[in-house]
């Protein structure tokens, strides 16, 4: 069935340097891609996405890679900050605007 | 201009009782979608709903429920609730329906505990 794995489920990292998230996917019909921050309390907040037909996606400090044949996707952070400090989540978008979420990955940037 | 809002923020019942939870989409959205998050997993599908219609149905049982309103607002609906019903429930906006509009903006969430 439809499933998204993700990891690593925690990362740590010293400020300033990269942390990569990785995720594959099962269902071959997902063509978009999303990623998701969450600060405790709050709900996910949008700051990614990737269509299939593209391969790379940068947004400052941020960037998104997809292999749609291998069914991988990651996420890269680079000249991390402590306010990068959040759970992760990746998604894949499946029937009827169903997301199917990874299980999560809590990013710890320490000073 | 306003994001995804969501009423109550937080909610405690009992076992057994029904709950009502609402959300309010992005303006000029048309689909809000819901969500249940279990403390340290991640979201897991519940409803879709566009133009007032159920569009997609996660693994959910019959006990809950949803509809949209002609102004696109959204209500869920737990009935008989268990102590496993205990969860972020969150509600998702978008422009339109799957295949031409992508993006989920997701509402705060309503915390619902169930004694």
């Amino acid at each position: 069935g439809e499933n998204v794995e993700q990891h690593p489920s925690t990362l740590s990292v010293q400020e300033g340097d990269s942390a990569v998230i990785k995720c594959t996917y099962s269902d071959s019909a997902s063509n978009y891609f999303p990623w998701y921050k969450q600060e405790l309390g709050k709900g996910p907040q949008l700051i990614i996405d990737i269509r299939s037909n593209v391969g790379e996606k940068k947004d400052q400090r941020i960037a998104v890679t997809l292999n749609k044949t291998a069914k991988h996707f990651s996420l890269h952070i680079t000249e991390t900050q402590p306010e990068d400090s959040a759970v992760y989540f990746c998604a894949a978008l499946g029937s009827w605007g169903k997301l199917q979420f990874g299980a999560g990955t809590q990013v710890v940037v320490t000073p | 201009d306003a994001g995804v809002t969501q009423s109550p923020t937080h909610l405690i019942k009992t076992r057994g009782q029904q709950v009502t939870l609402r959300c309010s989409p992005i303006s000029g959205h048309k689909s809000v979608s819901w969500y249940q998050q279990v403390l340290g997993q991640g979201p897991q599908f519940i409803f879709q709903y566009y133009e007032k219609e159920e569009r997609g149905r996660g693994n959910f049982p019959d006990r809950f429920s949803a509809r949209q309103f002609p102004n696109y607002s959204s209500e869920l609906n737990v009935n008989a609730l268990l102590l496993g019903d205990s969860a972020l429930y969150l509600c998702a906006s978008s422009f339109g329906r799957s295949g031409n509009s992508y993006e989920q903006y997701f509402g705060p969430g309503t915390r619902l505990t169930v004694t």
